[in-house]
């Protein structure tokens, strides 16, 4: 069975930083691309950030571009989304997807990132 | 960027009764491969976003078969043919042909009346 965890959520201030993880497990994880997907409280949602499976392409929305940095671990199954000078507007639940047939085939079940002082 | 747009916002049903949603792109999701890369997820309150549908209209393992999804350029249309309870929630489209970025419809809520 397929199964994305998220982690590495929680509170932090304006301007901080944070790393968010995502454990994969059911399936050869280097042989797909991955993606980080958010969603603002009571909002729809908004991809942020695409990595292949060798790494080799990386693509970011205009909206973390230069903030949120994405990559892979594939010796130990997992995403990585490292996201600098957070603003408030970045408070939302985050996911990993993975990308397979047509796109985002499977889910995470998210991790809450809020931005407040 | 390609705008996806879904209407209705939100969709009163009866239990039992069939439901639809349209969603429109602003280009065409037809690629060179042949397939048109729209895909359909539901978002069950306080659950993750669950993909129902790819390529318009291939449903994905464990999707039950009342879902349906038709369309082809840039206008398409998921069904139910009969809604039950568990299917209240959030759908969204999503558009895979011309990325980055991918972008996502702004989601229709199904609620039962």
């Amino acid at each position: 069975e397929v199964q994305l965890v998220e982690s590495g959520g929680g509170l932090v201030q304006p301007g901080g930083s944070l790393r968010l993880s995502c454990a994969a497990s059911g399936f050869t994880f280097s042989y797909y691309s991955m993606n980080w997907v958010r969603q603002a409280p009571g909002k729809g949602l908004e991809w942020l950030s695409y990595i292949s499976s060798s790494s080799n392409t990386i693509h970011y929305a205009d909206s973390v571009k230069g903030r949120f940095t994405i990559s892979r671990d594939d010796a130990k199954n997992s995403l990585f989304l490292q996201m600098n000078s957070l603003r408030d507007e970045d408070t939302a639940v985050y996911y990993c997807t993975r990308d397979a047939t047509g796109n985002f085939d499977h889910w995470g079940q998210g991790t809450l990132v809020t931005v407040s002082s | 960027e390609v705008v996806m747009t879904q209407s209705p916002l939100s969709l009163p049903v009866t239990l039992g009764q069939p439901a639809s949603i349209s969603c429109r792109s602003s280009q065409s999701l037809l690629y060179s491969d042949g397939n048109t890369y729209l895909n359909w997820f539901q978002q069950r309150p306080g659950q993750s976003p669950r993909r129902l549908i790819y390529h318009v209209s291939n449903r994905d393992s464990g999707v039950p078969d009342r879902f349906s999804g038709s369309g082809s350029g840039t206008d398409f249309t998921l069904k139910i043919s009969r809604v039950e309870a568990e299917d209240v929630g959030v759908y969204y489209c999503m558009q895979g042909r011309h990325w980055p970025p991918f972008t996502f419809g702004g989601g229709t809520k199904v609620e039962i009346k």
